[in-house]
């Protein structure tokens, strides 16, 4: 079945940049999606990406997307406290499936 | 008022009892999910709804039932609880098509 792989931790030091990574293996993925939750709260959508782009970005985030290695990142330029929170990497290949979600990828902001 | 709410927001219960967790919405979607998030484990589809009369399960139905009891609610059921269930559960609605998943605030539940 549809698998989607995270580090499950990455710790930066305040004002750098932070690279998050995710593997799929769905090949007909179709969008690519990054959700972030804050302690206590739900999950909330950061950006997303369709699979016919290779990059995407929006003000500190950039999301990067190799389709060849089913490889996708999220950057977040000049990283913040505020930024401490999990990442969700999420995929599906349909408009009638579900999302599949990682494990997560909790950020830890070092000030 | 939030979009996707959820009650009990908190529950202690005890091995053996049946409970109910709810999830309202008000954003008018068709489609409705439950998520179970244990640390490390990211989040595992139990159930979802693309409409009133449609129930599907996901990669972790056994133990939980649902009942879509209108367009706007959508309840998680554990009949009979136990202690590996203890975990935090999300709703979440959608719409036909690559939209996005919008979540309620999660309802932590311990099974003792």
């Amino acid at each position: 079945g549809e698998d989607v792989e995270q580090s499950l931790f990455l710790s930066v030091r305040e004002g750098d940049s932070s690279v998050i990574n995710c593997t799929y293996t769905d090949s007909s993925s179709t969008y690519l999606y990054w959700y972030k939750q804050e302690p206590g709260a739900g999950l909330q959508l950061l950006t997303y990406i369709f699979s016919n782009m290779d990059m995407k970005q929006d003000q500190r985030l950039t999301v990067l997307l190799n389709k060849k290695d089913k490889h996708l990142s999220l950057r977040i330029a000049d990283t913040q406290t505020g930024d401490s929170a999990i990442y969700f990497c999420a995929e599906r290949n349909s408009g009638n499936t579900p999302l599949v979600f990682g494990k997560g990828t909790r950020l830890s902001v070092i000030a | 008022d939030a979009d996707v709410t959820q009650t009990p927001r908190n529950r202690i219960t005890k091995t053996g009892k049946r409970i109910m967790l709810e999830c309202s919405q008000t954003k008018g979607h068709d489609r409705m999910y439950w998520y179970r998030q244990d640390p490390g484990l990211g989040l595992q589809l139990i159930y979802y709804s693309f409409d009133v009369k449609d129930i599907n399960k996901g990669e972790i139905s056994d133990g939980y039932s649902v009942s879509r009891q209108a367009q706007a609610k959508f309840s998680l059921s554990l009949e009979s609880a136990i202690p590996n269930q203890t975990a935090l559960y999300f709703c979440a609605t959608g719409e036909e098509g690559y939209n996005e998943q919008f979540f309620g605030p999660g309802t932590r539940l311990t099974v003792l």
